[in-house]
């Protein structure tokens, strides 16, 4: 079946530490999303990435880092920079060039900073 | 910059009773705006859609219509069911500072449906 698999879905760190969050698509399509989601505050654009080995800062970047090296494959870093990570994380792609705003999304990773 | 003003929830409704969640939004252009819902433990799926003012999308009984006279897009659905329990979010994507598929999502409204 075509669609996202992220991984792990449930993740606990300590302070200091950084994760990767693991997004796969084989959808074929060239743009990926990552956002965050908060209570009460819907979804944050973190970074996206419209074709591969290029991407771009969302509205919340800082304390994150992604990289594109292969069109199926958009992975999340939360790095110790991060002063609140604890968050569902949701990793989205969609055809890029086309402003269909339809995006199909994961299922998510909840992490947890112990 | 852009935003998505939704009412805030939850929202608690009995089987089959008429359903509103108001959306308003700002952005400069013209945008494009979206529902997506959300079922429980899963992501987001888009619901409807609608690209130009005066628009109506519609799926699977819901509907919205795109007003620009004041700036909303608010879903409605005449007879609720149990199973349409989840979260809903208003996006819009403006062409002019957006870029393609980047969207601006409102903060979710919780439906409850009870028999």
């Amino acid at each position: 079946d075509g669609g996202i698999t992220q991984s792990p879905k449930y993740l606990f760190r300590k302070e200091g530490q950084n994760v990767t969050l693991s997004c796969e698509q084989n959808l074929n399509h060239d743009a990926m999303y990552w956002y965050r989601q908060d209570p009460g505050q819907g979804l944050r654009l973190i970074y996206y990435s419209q074709i591969v080995n290029d991407f771009q800062k969302g509205d919340i970047a800082e304390g994150y880092s992604v990289s594109r090296e292969k069109k199926e494959s958009f992975p999340l870093t939360v790095t110790s920079a991060q002063k609140n990570p604890t968050a569902f994380y949701l990793c989205a792609s969609s055809i890029s060039g086309v402003a269909t705003g339809e995006l199909f999304f994961g299922e998510g990773s909840r992490l947890t900073v112990l | 910059g852009n935003s998505v003003t939704q009412m805030e929830g939850p929202v608690t409704l009995s089987e089959e009773a008429f359903l509103t969640i108001n959306c308003t939004y700002t952005a400069t252009g013209y945008p494009s705006l979206f529902w997506y819902v959300q079922y429980p433990g899963e992501g987001l799926q888009l619901l409807l859609k609608a690209t130009k003012a005066d628009d109506k999308g519609s799926n699977k009984g819901f509907e919205a219509t795109y007003r620009k006279e004041t700036t909303s897009f608010h879903l409605e659905k005449g007879s609720v069911q149990v199973s349409d329990s989840a979260v809903y979010f208003c996006a819009l994507s403006d062409p002019v500072t957006g870029g393609g598929n980047k969207l601006t999502f409102g903060t979710g409204t919780q439906l409850k449906v009870e028999l």
